[in-house]
């Protein structure tokens, strides 16, 4: 069974750094892209960005460019989401999820990591 | 970028009876390998999404066949033939032909 499991829920304060995790099993984790989907509070997808783990191809959605970096280790079946200096603005739920090699569908979604930057 | 603009943003249906949500593009969604990468997702409320409908008219692995997908180029619709209490929530069309990958604005379905 294909799985995405998310790390847990952050609190941090504006200006702090944050790594969100994704480990992905039941399937060839370099073979297939993982993306980075943002949802705020009680608003729709945005698609942030995506990284092929076989290859480390990133693609990233200009409007987060600059904002975080992706991030894979093949190694563990992980996918990574970075910030370096968060803002309030970042505040939101944080959804990894597969998009399948062959038909370019995100086939299987993480539970999310609700992120809250508060001072 | 690509712009995938939904109508309507809500639709109140009653249990039973069809509900259709439109999904238009701003360009072609044609891939230059000639597929058509335009997916439906359905998120319930608390839940991460989960896949209905991928290229453009493929139901997904359990996805039941009340729920159909057609459209070609840029104009594409996601239909229910009889909604069902579970299918409340909100649908995104999404499309993965062009980089960055983009989705809808999203579609309440609500029961009358």
């Amino acid at each position: 069974e294909v799985q995405l499991v998310q790390s847990g829920a952050e609190v941090k304060k504006p200006g702090e750094s944050l790594k969100i995790s994704c480990k992905g099993s039941g399937y060839s984790f370099a073979d297939h892209w993982i993306g980075w989907v943002r949802q705020k509070p009680g608003k729709g997808l945005e698609w942030m960005g995506i990284i092929y783990p076989g290859d480390s191809d990133i693609r990233y959605n200009p409007s987060f460019k600059g904002q975080v970096t992706i991030s894979a280790d093949e190694s563990i079946s992980t996918a990574y989401l970075l910030w370096s200096s968060l803002k309030a603005s970042d505040t939101a739920l944080y959804y990894c999820a597969r998009l399948h090699w062959e038909f370019l569908g995100l086939d299987s979604w993480g539970q999310g990591t609700l992120v809250t930057v508060s001072s | 970028d690509i712009v995938l603009t939904q109508t309507p943003l809500s639709s109140p249906v009653t249990l039973g009876q069809p509900a259709s949500i439109s999904c238009r593009s701003s360009q072609s969604l044609v891939h230059t390998n000639g597929n058509t990468y335009l997916s439906w997702l359905h998120q319930r409320p608390g839940q991460p999404p989960r896949l209905l409908i991928y290229e453009i008219s493929n139901r997904f692995s359990g996805v039941p066949d009340r729920f159909s997908g057609s459209g070609a180029g840029t104009d594409f619709t996601l239909k229910i033939n009889r909604v069902e209490a579970e299918d409340v929530g909100i649908y995104y069309c999404m499309q993965a032909t062009q980089f960055p990958h983009t989705f809808g604005q999203g579609t309440k379905l609500e029961i009358k």
